[in-house]
């Protein structure tokens, strides 16, 4: 268990919907990281949140957005869903940030399959 | 874009020494040399990481060249479990905030 919690591990939807998904990063941990897995691809950074602040973008789509709330769980949200959104979605958490972010611990992933 | 070049995929023998390869030819005096693994159905883990001298821990060793610009993961005694996707990712200790994986090596562990 690495402590990162995402909600929910799975989740069917329809194109053209709109999803949330949720992160907490482990106790103490002040970095939130998205990343996107689809079948096939390696892992392709979406964008980091350090504190509340963002700090850097990916590949991020327009369509997806992120924030980290003030008690640093953080949600990433993807509206007007097509079909090749369809893909794992993990986030990672890490103490810091620059040269003290230390080691990415990641969730389990949250699963989104998009009909 | 992912600044390392791993092969697609490996294969190896159950209880055999396992050699992973990762090229960093850009590799900038900054950057450190993270490896981490991906089980199946599950999120990334650590591995190991080194700046220029070669590393030991649990899990395996970290080979770094004299130059910096390749590294090579050993996993010493192959398991099963050891099948995963290991990725070797360059990471800036000043700039930081975009942290890059590749496709990553997938490894096949024969049993």
């Amino acid at each position: 268990d690495s402590g990162v919690t995402q909600t929910p591990k799975h989740l069917i939807t329809a194109t053209g919907q709109r999803v949330t998904l949720r992160c907490s990063p482990r106790s103490g941990d002040l970095s939130v990281y998205w990343y996107q897995q689809s079948l096939d691809q390696g892992l392709q950074f979406l964008i980091h949140y350090y504190n509340g602040e963002e700090r850097a973008k990916g590949n991020i789509l327009e369509r997806f957005s992120a924030q980290q709330f003030p008690d640093l769980h953080s949600e990433l949200n993807l509206s007007s869903l097509e079909l090749g959104d369809s893909a794992l979605y993990f986030c990672a958490s890490s103490v810091g940030s620059g040269i003290n972010t230390g080691e990415l611990f990641f969730g389990e992933g949250s699963r989104l399959t998009v009909l | 874009d992912a600044k390392t070049t791993q092969p697609n995929s490996m294969e190896s023998n159950e209880e055999e020494p396992v050699h992973l390869p990762c090229n960093h030819s850009t590799i900038s005096g900054t950057d450190y040399i993270h490896w981490y693994r991906q089980l199946p159905s599950q999120g990334p883990e650590y591995v190991i990481h080194g700046l220029t001298s070669n590393v030991n821990n649990r899990m395996a060793s970290l080979a770094i060249a004299e130059d910096r610009k390749s590294s090579t993961l050993i996993l010493h005694r192959a398991t099963l479990r050891d099948a995963a996707v290991y990725y070797c990712i360059l990471r800036d200790t000043n700039r930081d905030d975009k942290i890059i994986f590749g496709k990553g090596t997938r490894l096949h562990i024969l049993p």
